[in-house]
């Protein structure tokens, strides 16, 4: 099946700094990819919305000075995490979709548990 | 309209019992019905799909209701075992131009299996 990987599967950072957070499809191409965020005991809550090549599309809410995402080729999207405060601290999961899997089945990395001291 | 209601919030089910959970939707332009399986710290797995052309559709202990008519869909788990203790979601996507198939989510239920 495909499968999505995500790096790091943890880190902790102190308030102020960056992080970035890397997803990529390994067994696929994917044209589009989500990023999703998600509180104990909740829903994923989606962040925003990558097409290979385009702007990240975000939605409602979110900063898209502070979650920078960058989605440059078809196997890899990244979150950046700037100036992250304690409020940032979630899990952060991304998904993908595209060429070679049914077009609307999205697969799930594992998760990026962020935590900001 | 592009809520999916999710329910119970929570499950308690004896190990060999039948695990059943229920979704609604409002938009009926919506084209796919997956079930996602979520352990603790991990990410979610798909566990089983449906598309409205179908009434049913089984894989292993894992079935998925769909009833077109009543914009809704449940998943039953049939023979639950300890190792289906989890967390799932329901979600539902199509139907909106250029939406990227975005995924509308259940709130989820947390499903316990009591050996």
């Amino acid at each position: 099946g495909a499968v999505v990987s995500q790096h790091p599967s943890w880190v902790i950072c102190k308030s102020g700094t960056s992080v970035k957070i890397e997803c990529r499809s390994l067994d696929f191409q994917a044209t589009t990819m989500f990023w999703y965020r998600q509180f104990p005991k909740q829903s994923l809550m989606l962040m925003a919305t990558s097409n290979e090549g385009s702007k990240a599309t975000y939605e409602q809410g979110v900063e898209k000075d502070k979650f920078l995402i960058n989605h440059a080729s078809l196997t890899l999207s990244t979150l950046t995490v700037t100036s992250a405060h304690p409020e940032d601290s979630s899990f952060y999961i991304c998904s993908a979709r595209g060429g070679g899997v049914p077009y609307n089945e999205q697969f799930f990395g594992p998760g990026t548990r962020l935590t900001v001291l | 309209q592009q809520q999916v209601k999710q329910s119970p919030q929570s499950l308690i089910v004896q190990k060999g019992g039948i695990s059943i959970i229920n979704c609604a939707y409002e938009n009926t332009a919506f084209d796919y019905f997956p079930w996602y399986q979520q352990f603790p710290g991990k990410g979610p797995a798909l566990l089983i799909a449906i598309r409205p052309d179908v009434s049913e559709k089984k894989e292993g202990r894992f079935t998925i209701s769909f009833n077109k008519s009543a914009k809704q869909f449940s998943l039953h788990i049939m023979d639950s075992q300890p190792g289906d203790s989890a967390t799932y979601f329901c979600a539902a996507s199509g139907g909106e131009k250029d939406s990227n198939y975005q995924l509308i989510w259940g709130a989820g239920t947390k499903l316990i299996i009591k050996p």
